[in-house]
């Protein structure tokens, strides 16, 4: 079984501040994990993703996110936001034997200008 | 590429009436996936098909609710007879057929029953 939790409804943060938005998982064996942001009226678009390696992943549009597998947690963040940051995130993991990923709820952020 | 495909993009229909969603997924993407997003349950997956074949239809919610992919470069989502709480955003995705690989969304369809 997989499941991945998004334990913030909603996030705020005033722009050029550090956003940390977070994200743990739960699988049996090896995760692969992945963020995606979903921007209004658009479907969800892929930032990144782990596999394997470097434990801290560096994506699109500046975001990264940090591999802990003692903590199982895998949060996404970003060194300064921007007020075109404003989306909905979602967290996604699997398991290496399934091609099917188990989304979180997402997380709405929010860049206060 | 143009990405993955989906129309409508935006369908009203009453209640009772027959609808269609049509998907052209990534070309060379052996999977492809159908959604629903709603506010109150979130991103659900609704049915997925590897090349061409339905593997897993547990998330379709009823008899009412059914998916075809008769190419690699179509697929169906049919609701017949719609009802209001159908309403929501149904989302087509396809992926490459390892499974470190992500997957690409389409835009949407929302569909409001009435």
């Amino acid at each position: 079984a997989q499941s991945v939790a998004q334990p913030e409804d909603q996030v705020n943060v005033a722009e050029g501040n550090p956003l940390t938005v977070k994200c743990t998982y739960s699988v049996s064996g090896n995760p692969y994990l992945f963020w995606y942001v979903q921007y209004p009226n658009r479907g969800l678009q892929f930032l990144l993703k782990y596999i394997t390696g470097d434990n801290l992943v560096k994506g699109s549009y500046g975001f990264e996110a940090e591999f802990n597998k003692s903590q199982t947690s895998f949060h996404l963040k970003k060194p300064s936001a921007l007020v075109s940051d404003s989306a909905l995130y979602f967290c996604a993991v699997r398991d290496g034997r399934s091609y099917i990923p188990t989304f979180g709820r997402g997380t709405s952020l929010i860049v206060h200008p | 590429d143009a990405g993955v495909i989906q129309s409508p993009r935006h369908e009203v229909t009453e209640m009772g009436q027959e609808v269609t969603l049509r998907c052209k997924p990534i070309s060379g993407h052996d999977y492809l996936f159908w959604y629903r997003q709603t506010m109150m349950r979130g991103l659900e997956l609704l049915i997925y098909f590897n090349n061409n074949v339905p593997i897993d239809d547990s998330g379709m919610p009823e008899d009412r609710f059914s998916a075809k992919m008769p190419n690699a470069s179509f697929s169906t989502l049919k609701i017949q007879p719609s009802e209001p709480r159908d309403s929501a955003v149904y989302f087509c995705a396809s992926s490459l057929s390892v499974s470190s690989y992500e997957q690409y969304f389409g835009p949407g369809t929302r569909l409001t029953v009435t």
